[in-house]
């Protein structure tokens, strides 16, 4: 296991259309994490996962943007009728659950980064 | 839900000098405290950590101190060096999951 992984690095789209951005974490973390990046800012939460569950899914978040993990392994983030707004870094980040050393410690992806023309 | 301002916003030392980077937060149910460097084109690596329980932590020339009462966390680099240039981000975690971010603050060192 290398850590966590993204695809595809780079994705350029014509606005209007959906995009989907795969994040395969960790093996041993159950908790898996999407993060918004734009220049000059720090990380924005989307929305987290442990195992198949979605915990939290941030209020700021279009409804067309919808995130999965089906057997709470790699996940992925859809945006449809992109934007160009859309237009930032994706990062997926994964952490192990709990109160114990080294939870909610993230690892983060590579990021998959998206421009909308 | 959980505000975090960091302060500076840039910051520029001279080689071997201190750096100090300041967080606040709002929720004082928030027990896990993380700084992350970012360089250029590369995702972010957490560099040192602190949970609740602890007043301060070292790891060679990097410390975070920690003060609940006042809710605000920092970040200090002693003997600055050139590789040192990066963006940091603090952030701020309960067990319930989500790390929330600050802006960041753009470290340069200068030779």
């Amino acid at each position: 296991d290398t850590g966590v992984s993204q695809d595809p690095r780079h994705k350029i789209t014509k606005r209007g259309q959906n995009v989907t951005f795969r994040c395969d974490p960790i093996s041993e973390h159950n908790r898996l994490y999407w993060y918004r990046q734009t220049l000059g800012q720090g990380p924005e939460f989307l929305t987290y996962f442990q195992n198949e569950a979605q915990l939290e899914k941030s209020r700021l978040l279009s409804d067309r943007f919808s995130a999965e993990r089906p057997k709470g392994s790699f996940s992925t983030l859809e945006i449809q009728r992109t934007e160009q707004g859309d237009s930032a870094m994706y990062l997926c980040a994964s952490s192990r659950a709990g109160v114990a050393s080294g939870a909610n410690v993230l690892t983060f992806g590579a990021g998959s980064r998206l421009t909308v023309l | 839900g959980e505000n975090v301002e960091q302060h500076p916003s840039t910051l520029s030392v001279q080689e071997g000098d201190s750096a100090v980077i300041k967080c606040t937060y709002s929720d004082s149910a928030s027990n896990y405290f993380p700084w992350y460097k970012q360089e250029l084109g590369k995702r972010p690596q957490l560099i040192i950590d602190i949970r609740s329980n602890v007043g301060e932590k070292k790891d060679q020339r990097i410390a975070v101190t920690l003060n609940k009462t006042a809710k605000h966390f920092s970040l200090h680099i002693t003997e600055t060096q050139p590789e040192d240039s990066a963006v940091y981000f603090c952030a701020v975690n309960t067990n319930a999951g989500k790390s929330t971010f600050g802006d960041g603050t753009t470290l340069t060192v200068k030779p």
